[in-house]
């Protein structure tokens, strides 16, 4: 267990529907980062998140959003999803700069979209 | 737009073999971190370096950050079958001061007994 949760592990949802996904950090680390990983594409960095506010945004689509809640754990939520989204998505966090001290990842969820 | 390119993709050895694996840029990184990916689960930090030339070893791993930080490798001595997984490089965009890391498509290794 890394003590960066994620749920749920598996999803798999229409085209055109609306998910959300969710993730708890390592206890005390206040940096929440999103990742999307497909095969062709690689870990492809979607946003961070800092003690609740948004810090960095990377290749995010209009159609999926982010929030960092008081008690610090996150959700993305994908909406009007395509087949195109489906991927593993991978919440990392860190204490202090992540680029230093390196991201604790959770187990990720695997979204199918059919 | 700054990115690392690992070379090689695949690679598959036989148990015991050394095997050196590289991660190169265009771009300076204020660090270079390695993680290793096994199926189903998320990267697991291996290793950060920060200093140019720095040089760290993990047991049978060293890992070496390029002196201009632009590049870095990661060398195996007698590869072992618990070493397969995917290694990934990623490097930290010091430019932003965000702590966001930029990752290397990664390195599939095979290790055959």
């Amino acid at each position: 267990d890394s003590g960066v949760t994620q749920t749920p592990k598996h999803l798999i949802t229409a085209t055109g529907q609306r998910v959300t996904l969710r993730c708890s950090p390592r206890s005390g680390d206040l940096s929440v980062y999103w990742y999307q990983q497909s095969l062709d594409q690689g870990l492809q960095f979607l946003i961070q998140y800092y003690n609740g506010e948004e810090r960095a945004k990377g290749n995010i689509l209009e159609r999926f959003s982010a929030q960092q809640f008081p008690d610090l754990h996150s959700e993305l939520n994908l909406s009007s999803l395509e087949l195109g989204d489906s991927a593993l998505y991978f919440c990392a966090s860190s204490g202090g700069q992540g680029a230093v001290y390196g991201y604790t990842f959770g187990s990720g969820t695997r979204l199918t979209v059919v | 737009t700054q990115l690392l390119e690992q070379s090689p993709q695949f690679l598959s050895i036989q148990e015991g073999e050394n095997l050196t694996v590289y991660c190169n840029s265009s771009s300076v990184f204020s660090s270079l971190q390695w993680y290793r990916q096994e199926p189903g689960e998320g990267p697991v930090l291996l290793v950060t370096v920060v200093t140019g030339g720095e040089v760290k070893k993990l047991k049978r791993l060293t890992f070496q950050f390029g002196d201009a930080r632009k590049d870095s490798s990661l060398h195996i001595t007698a590869a072992q079958p618990g070493d397969t997984g995917l290694y990934l490089c990623a490097g930290g965009d010091g430019g932003s001061n965000t702590g966001k890391l930029i990752f290397g498509q990664g390195t599939t290794l095979q290790v055959k007994p």
